[in-house]
């Protein structure tokens, strides 16, 4: 019954590879995310899409393509990898966006750590 | 630009001891404010939050307080355990761009 899935949990590649993440939220929630997480912790938003369409992409390179088949699914597809891509990416989900401090929660995901070596 | 300052970036409390984080944010039109928080290898989760008609809100060994006119806000931790151990993110939304921001978190640490 988890609310949030992500897969894959563990990845490890090499640089130069592509390599996808899948999300899918069985909540019903509209809106939809990426965040980054580096090694220090900080909690970056990569993406946003509210019911399919984009509303943030925060000038992250062109190497990462969001993608969202339904509002349920949003999956992240990364080009090229680089040695500075990795990190911890957690998908995540709220209700509707955090426009006019809507002040929707914002589910996470279990997080997916990319290793590049 | 809008950004979200959090203080301290680590924190090292005797367990039983309270233990505060503090926020400050820079969107004067921002009305909500939550915090959440990350164990070791997990996914960071809502713990509390509040909202600018209030100045504090507190749920059980946990409170938050807010000062609009300051635009600070602060979380704190009364009579703290081992499992408080985590690291904390305060966050702030920017409301013309329909995002939330977070800070760049609290390492807390109980010690024994």
């Amino acid at each position: 019954d988890t609310a949030v899935s992500q897969t894959p949990k563990y990845l490890v590649t090499q640089m130069g590879n592509d390599k996808s993440i899948k999300c899918e939220q069985n909540l019903g929630h509209d809106t939809m995310y990426w965040y980054k997480q580096d090694s220090k912790k900080f909690l970056k938003i990569m993406f946003s899409y509210n019911n399919k369409e984009l509303i943030i992409n925060e000038t992250v390179p062109n190497r990462f393509s969001p993608k969202s088949p339904d509002k349920a699914h949003l999956n992240l597809h990364i080009n090229s990898l680089e040695l500075g891509d990795s990190a911890v990416y957690f998908c995540a989900s709220s209700q509707e966006g955090q426009g006019a401090g809507s002040g929707n929660t914002i589910y996470f995901g279990e997080g997916s750590w990319l290793t590049v070596v | 630009g809008e950004n979200v300052e959090q203080h301290p970036s680590t924190l090292s409390v005797q367990e039983g001891d309270s233990a505060v984080i503090k926020c400050t944010y820079s969107d004067s039109a921002s009305n909500y404010f939550p915090w959440y928080k990350q164990e070791l290898g997990k996914r960071p989760q809502l713990i509390i939050d509040i909202r600018s008609n209030v100045g504090e809100k507190k749920d059980q060994r946990i409170a938050v307080t807010l000062n609009k006119t300051a635009k600070h806000f602060s979380l704190h931790i009364t009579e703290t355990q081992p499992e408080d151990s985590a690291v904390y993110f305060c966050a702030a939304p920017i409301n013309r761009d329909d995002k939330i921001i977070f800070g760049k978190g609290t390492r807390l640490h109980i010690l024994p």
